[in-house]
């Protein structure tokens, strides 16, 4: 059975602070990986996948990197509009996604 | 805005009751998949459809129940409603099952009192 786990399950930054977010994952066979954002009461907005180790992704401010056994979200100087709960996921096999507990992000101005 | 579509976005009954959550995936996607998030289990994979046909179930429970119309819109029937079926329910769509992006919609939010 698929498995997947976020730490650290909050963290709390002041502006411009970087910081990482960790993802790791226990797959049969690995069909990507997903980043999503999720804002209180909305529905997760994708951010990046990643098919391979060694592939790294980048939007704005967020870094996605991936490795046989995790993936991280580096997140580089951040603002107080990046705060948010970071969700990972892996498919399953002609299923839909396994998705972790997620992060909840607190940037502090 | 991923293009994904959910009515209603709010939703309150009773216990015992029965009610229709309904979604409209992206232009041109033909897979849809409905989520179940709560706060104690986070987000959980009910079922999918492709193209119509039922393709993979996750953790749905027997009172709740799905379909793909012809013309690709989807609903989520949920019966015999129970407390702890309050929730958001989110949708999300993609162009082909398997290893593609699912995008996901606004999500309708369940309150069974």
């Amino acid at each position: 059975e698929d498995q997947v786990t976020q730490s650290p399950e909050a963290l709390r930054l002041q502006e411009g602070e970087s910081s990482s977010l960790n993802c790791s994952y226990t797959v049969s066979g690995l069909r990507g990986l997903f980043w999503y954002r999720q804002d209180p009461g909305k529905g997760p907005e994708f951010l990046f996948t990643l098919y391979s180790a060694g592939e790294e992704k980048e939007k704005e401010r967020l870094k996605a990197t991936l490795t046989k056994k995790e993936s991280f979200l580096h997140i580089t100087a951040p603002k107080p509009e990046d705060s948010a709960t970071y969700l990972c996921a892996v498919p399953a096999e002609g299923s839909g996604l396994t998705f972790g507990e997620g992060t909840q992000l607190t940037v502090n101005p | 805005d991923s293009g994904v579509t959910q009515t209603p976005k709010h939703l309150i009954t009773a216990t015992g009751q029965r009610v229709t959550l309904r979604c409209s995936p992206r232009s041109g996607d033909l897979s849809v998949y409905w989520y179940q998030q709560s706060l104690d289990q986070g987000l959980q994979f009910l079922i999918q459809y492709y193209n119509g046909e039922e393709r993979a179930k996750g953790n749905i429970l027997e009172r709740f129940s799905a379909q793909q119309f012809p013309d690709l819109h989807s609903e989520l029937n949920l019966s015999s409603l129970e407390l702890g079926d309050s929730a958001l329910y989110f949708c999300a769509s993609s162009p082909n099952p398997g290893r593609e992006t699912q995008y996901f919609g606004p999500g309708t939010r369940l309150l069974v009192l």
